[in-house]
């Protein structure tokens, strides 16, 4: 077990919807990360937040956008959804946001958009 | 240039073999290589990782090797196990901003041990 809780695990909506997923870091981890895995894209790299700030932004769509909030617990919001969207989202938290801090990932959220 | 190459895709090996999976990256700037072992179901878990100064690292059955001149490194998994079955991703990490890390994977290999 990582320590890093993600739900819910899975989700099921329709196209134009919006959804949250949630996610609790690791005790003591201040940094949060977001990546997106689909089949044909592997782990895709979308936001990083360290203690309530965003640090790094990769491939997230306009559509998406994410929050750390003050207990460090983290959500990112998927707007205008469209079928491409379907893919695992995980979660990941580190100590620090330096490079070389490890990262432990959640079990993800499987989306499913209809 | 932010990207990792890793190969191959999928890797079959006999109980007891030699797992090796391979991985390249363009960018000097990376400076910490993890790999990733991930089972169905479940999310990425670090395995073993190296810094650029190291040419090796080991972990018990698991050995990275790092050619920084050839910007290529890979995993090595000895007396290998059915166990081992997973799908493996290499990763390489960067300063982004103010110390943030960007981690980058690779396209993940799908390893299986037969017994």
């Amino acid at each position: 077990d990582s320590g890093v809780t993600q739900t819910p695990k899975h989700l099921i909506t329709a196209t134009g919807q919006r959804v949250t997923l949630r996610c609790s870091p690791r005790s003591g981890d201040l940094s949060v990360y977001w990546y997106q895995q689909s089949l044909d894209q592997g782990l895709q790299f979308l936001i990083q937040y360290y203690n309530g700030e965003e640090r790094a932004k990769g491939n997230i769509l306009e559509r998406f956008s994410a929050q750390q909030f003050p207990d460090l617990h983290s959500e990112l919001n998927l707007s205008s959804l469209e079928l491409g969207d379907s893919a695992l989202y995980f979660c990941a938290s580190s100590p620090n946001r330096a490079s070389g801090s490890p990262l432990h990932f959640g079990n993800g959220t499987r989306l499913t958009v209809t | 240039q932010q990207q990792v190459k890793q190969s191959p895709q999928s890797l079959i090996v006999q109980k007891g073999g030699i797992s090796i999976i391979n991985c390249a990256y363009e960018n000097t700037a990376f400076d910490y290589f993890p790999w990733y072992q991930q089972f169905p179901g479940k999310g990425p878990a670090l395995l073993i990782a190296i810094r650029p100064d190291v040419s090796e690292k080991k972990e018990g059955r698991f050995t990275i090797s790092f050619n920084k001149s050839a910007k290529q490194f890979s995993l090595h998994i000895m007396d290998s196990q059915p166990g081992d079955s997973a799908t493996y991703f290499c990763a390489a990490s960067i300063h982004v901003i103010q110390g943030a890390q960007k981690l980058v994977f690779g396209q993940g290999t799908r390893l299986t041990i037969n017994p």
